[in-house]
């Protein structure tokens, strides 16, 4: 069964660094990779859309890799700034038969001004 | 606009009722899922469907039942069986593996409905 781990749990840096968040996933079998963006109370935002045949995808100041074989997938935040504080998920879609997304338990950001 | 809308925002139970939540969709996708957030657990699959009268349980359906009448509908109830149901509810919908050329193949999420017990 897949599993999706993301590290860390929470994440506490100051306004303007460079950080990166980690998502690991056990099954190398994956359809895509996708990162989302929750701010408290609210649904999720995707931030990117990483397909299988894929290595990287960037959207402003993000950037997302996907290392399929060793399983991996990093997203990177260039400059942080106070409002990107959230909670950012990694979920996997498995390859084959529409199995549903399966999620990580999320980093909490938080960036201090 | 497309999207999913998703509806009470907010929503109270008294212990032994059932109570349904909404999620409707424009964005002509086939597939459509429940999830339930818990603090510190993520995000688990309650039900999903991927075609008009046809749905298959996820990891916590226990307590729970859906109906798929329409493509654009995928209502939620929350049974009195289900012991603990005080959460945070999404709903979410996509395209089918198959049909990628279609448009996104990503997940589309609703702003979530908060279930309380009162």
């Amino acid at each position: 069964k897949q599993e999706v781990t993301q590290i860390p749990a929470a994440l506490s840096v100051p306004e303007g660094e460079n950080l990166v968040l980690n998502c690991s996933f056990t099954d190398s079998a994956i359809y895509n990779l996708q990162w989302f963006r929750q701010d408290p109370g609210k649904g999720l935002t995707s931030l990117l859309l990483i397909q299988s045949s894929q290595r990287e995808q960037t959207s402003g100041r993000l950037n997302a890799s996907l290392d399929k074989s060793s399983g991996r997938s990093t997203l990177y935040i260039a400059a942080s700034q106070p409002g990107d504080s959230a909670t950012y998920l990694c979920a996997v879609r498995p390859q084959g038969g529409n199995t549903p997304l399966v999620f990580g338990k999320g980093t909490r950001l938080s960036v201090i001004a | 606009d497309g999207g999913i809308t998703q509806s009470p925002k907010y929503l109270f139970r008294k212990e032994g009722q059932n109570v349904t939540l909404s999620c409707e969709q424009n964005l002509n996708h086939d597939a459509m899922y429940w999830y339930r957030q818990d603090p510190g657990q993520g995000l688990r699959l309650i039900y999903y469907s991927q075609i008009v009268n046809d749905f298959q349980k996820g990891d916590i359906a226990e307590g729970y039942s859906v109906s798929r009448e329409k493509k654009e509908s995928f209502p939620l109830t929350v049974t009195s069986a289900q012991k603990n149901p005080t959460a945070f509810y999404l709903c979410a919908s996509s395209i089918v593996d198959g049909r990628a050329q279609e448009g996104y193949y990503g997940y589309t999420f609703g702003s979530g409905t908060r279930l309380t017990i009162v």
